[in-house]
């Protein structure tokens, strides 16, 4: 079974300066799927950026962009320029690709960083 | 706008009571998944439904339940509650799977006394 660990349950940045948030994962998969969601206080889960496995190059968008190392299976998002609309809680999750013949696809999902981004 | 709405937001219910909670899709999307997040725990896979029928389920015993309509409108289904079930059920739906992306509600909080 896969698993998603997420080892930082707080963090706080100021505005306009850069985070890291670290995500570690345990599959046997070789191609997969990887996501950082975003959960702002209205609940809704928000994809903030995605990663196909077997693509080496390092997905970005705009200010958030990520730390693909398959060989270490870590998989962390660094936001860039701060701002107070960051706050909230961000997931990383783990998605195995629909097999054929049948079966779902089902998001693994961490346990959550809550980001703080202070004024 | 979202494009995936849930009702009710918010619900209190009896133990050994049962509830439905709604979700309502975009036009077109064939694939719902309800999820349960526990308070400060990440969503957890209760099952998925393609085109009415349930096609994967994670870790929940059968007294959690779903149906989903040909208007791209699902439902939980949850009997005999538990005080554990106390959570909040998300809804996510998609017009294709991962080429499309998955489309999240703001979920329903339910809470059991």
């Amino acid at each position: 079974a896969q698993t998603v660990t997420q080892s930082q349950p707080e963090m706080s940045v100021q505005e306009a300066e850069t985070v890291t948030l670290s995500c570690t994962y345990d599959t046997s998969e070789n191609n997969y799927y990887l996501f950082w969601y975003k959960q702002p206080p209205s609940r809704q889960m928000i994809l903030v950026i995605r990663q196909e496995a077997y693509k080496q190059q390092n997905a970005t968008e705009n200010r958030f962009s990520v730390n693909f190392q398959k060989a270490a299976k870590s998989f962390s998002l660094k936001i860039s320029d701060s701002q107070l609309g960051d706050t909230a809680m961000y997931f990383c999750a783990f998605m195995k690709p629909l097999m054929q013949g049948g079966g779902s696809e089902k998001l693994v999902f961490g346990k959550g960083t809550k980001l703080t981004v202070n004024p | 706008e979202t494009g995936v709405t849930q009702s009710p937001t918010h619900l209190i219910k009896t133990r050994g009571q049962q509830v439905t909670l709604r979700c309502s899709s975009q036009s077109g999307h064939n694939t719902v998944s309800w999820y349960q997040q526990a308070l400060g725990q990440g969503p957890q896979f209760i099952f998925q439904y393609y085109r009415e029928e349930e096609n994967g389920r994670g870790n929940f015993p059968p007294r959690f339940s779903g149906l989903q309509f040909p208007n791209y409108s699902s439902e939980l289904n949850v009997n005999a509650l538990e005080l554990d079930d106390s959570a909040l059920y998300l809804c996510a739906s998609t017009l294709g799977g991962l080429a499309y992306g998955y489309t999240f509600g703001s979920g329903t909080r339910l809470t059991v006394v």
